[in-house]
């Protein structure tokens, strides 16, 4: 049973360019978190979706940052004009429903800014 | 959101000392998760904590759930070096959606 996949593992972008990273959550799981986490830091919650639906967006950024669940396909989030300050790891949680299940986490992407 | 407090942030002992770390919480909570995570690695789920005063226990890790439902623990007896990691308490969301309110997390490091 594959887990939650996340690529790529590495990101290397400069100041003013997009990043794009994807999710795949584990077969059969519908729901779909996305965390940061800074290092030194625990992980912060920045967004939950389920298919085509955004649940939860509180966590995060107003600008330049939005995430999607497509009916086919991996869960993406998209950061936009990228500046120093996103530099982070980016984790991907998958759960098979609604209520307090356990999240299963991918490896996360390591987003670098130059 | 139902923020927590870890403590301590760090914690270096010997192998075969037990180790202790605490989650605190200003209101109640309806439940806590634990995850462990390696360096370099991601969060692995540990245990759910739900039930008022509820303890757990998985081999050498006890968990703990206060009365009050406002404070967690988890204490490792014997430590190994496959005990290092970052351990973290996260209560999960319950007005919308599932998230999770990760704790900042204890750093274990066990020195044989």
């Amino acid at each position: 049973n594959a887990g939650v996949m996340q690529n790529p593992r590495h990101l290397v972008r400069r100041r003013g360019q997009e990043a794009r990273l994807r999710c795949s959550p584990m077969k059969g799981h519908s729901h779909v978190y996305w965390y940061r986490q800074l290092p030194e830091e625990g992980l912060k919650f920045m967004v939950y979706l389920q298919k085509e639906n955004i649940i939860d967006e509180s966590g995060m950024p107003k600008e330049r940052f939005s995430a999607e669940f497509p009916k086919e396909g991996p869960s993406i989030l998209r950061i936009q004009q990228v500046v120093r300050g996103d530099s982070a790891a980016y984790f991907c949680a998958s759960s098979p429903g609604d209520g307090d299940q356990p999240q299963h986490f991918g490896d996360g992407t390591r987003l670098s800014i130059l | 959101g139902q923020q927590v407090m870890q403590i301590p942030q760090y914690q270096h002992v010997q192998e075969g000392e037990d180790f202790t770390t605490y989650c605190n919480s200003s209101t109640t909570l309806s439940n806590i998760q634990w995850y462990k995570q390696r360096p370099g690695g991601h969060p692995v789920f540990l245990i759910q904590l739900v039930k008022s005063g509820e303890v757990k226990k998985q081999k050498r890790l006890t968990f703990q759930f206060g009365e009050a439902k406002k404070n967690s623990s988890l204490h490792i007896t014997a430590t190994q070096t496959t005990d290092v990691g970052t351990y973290f308490c996260a209560p999960q969301r319950t007005n919308s959606g599932y998230a999770l309110n990760f704790g900042k997390g204890t750093s274990l490091l066990v020195t044989p």
